[in-house]
């Protein structure tokens, strides 16, 4: 079954501290995977797509086939950064939702 | 500027009275989707639909309505609205289904 796992409801980490999100995903075929952000009372916005390989805001993810992961990862968290985040992987014209991390940065 | 807008933002009804969230996209976006958001639960899937007058049941239909006459609009229809519909709603679209995705600002709903 097609599913998308964020093992952590809450993540704290200080300011200037490293930050990872995990997510894991099952899925049988190339799996293109989203990282979106919801900042406090705010519309869910994409972050990062695993095909642009890009740095959105510091964030970078990469996709490992092996681990089946697409960990989302800061080197230096800053207090804007607090929201919360949520995996997705698309899959049969549809995507499938993590449960979401709330990462809170604590100053 | 793209755009996906739903309206209203924030109700408060009363139990059993219908109502109906509007959502419009500018990006002539075939897919079209509802999600709720409730604390500790994440997203959850209403409806979605594909394309003008295809729509299907996502994880949580119970109690809704939806229907999809033209491209651009896509509303949700609480045709007897309960208590446990309070929740955040929002409305999303994408080129197509499984792709960058993009939602409104969201509708806070509360059923008294």
């Amino acid at each position: 079954a097609q599913r998308v796992t964020q093992p952590e409801k809450l993540l704290s980490v200080f300011k200037g501290a490293p930050v990872e999100l995990k997510c894991n995903y099952s899925y049988s075929g190339s799996p293109e995977l989203f990282w979106y952000v919801q900042y406090s009372r705010q519309r869910l916005q994409l972050l990062l797509r695993h095909i642009s390989r890009e740095s959105i805001k510091g964030f970078t993810a990469d996709l490992n086939k092996g681990e089946t992961s697409f960990h989302l990862k800061k080197p230096f968290a800053q207090e804007e950064d607090s929201a919360m985040y949520y995996c997705a992987l698309g899959s049969n014209y549809q995507l499938i939702w993590g449960a979401g991390t709330k990462l809170i940065i604590k100053p | 500027e793209a755009q996906v807008t739903q309206n209203p933002r924030y109700l408060i009804t009363v139990t059993g009275k219908k109502l109906t969230v509007t959502c419009s996209q500018n990006m002539n976006h075939e897919y079209m989707s509802w999600y709720r958001q409730d604390p500790g639960l994440g997203l959850r899937q209403i409806y979605y639909s594909m394309n003008v007058e295809v729509t299907d049941k996502g994880d949580v239909p119970e109690g809704y309505k939806v229907s999809r006459k033209e491209k651009r609009n896509f509303p949700l229809i609480l045709e007897s609205p309960s208590p446990n519909q309070t929740s955040l709603y929002f409305c999303a679209s994408s080129y197509r289904g499984g792709n960058t995705i993009y939602f409104g600002e969201g509708s806070w709903l509360t059923v008294v």
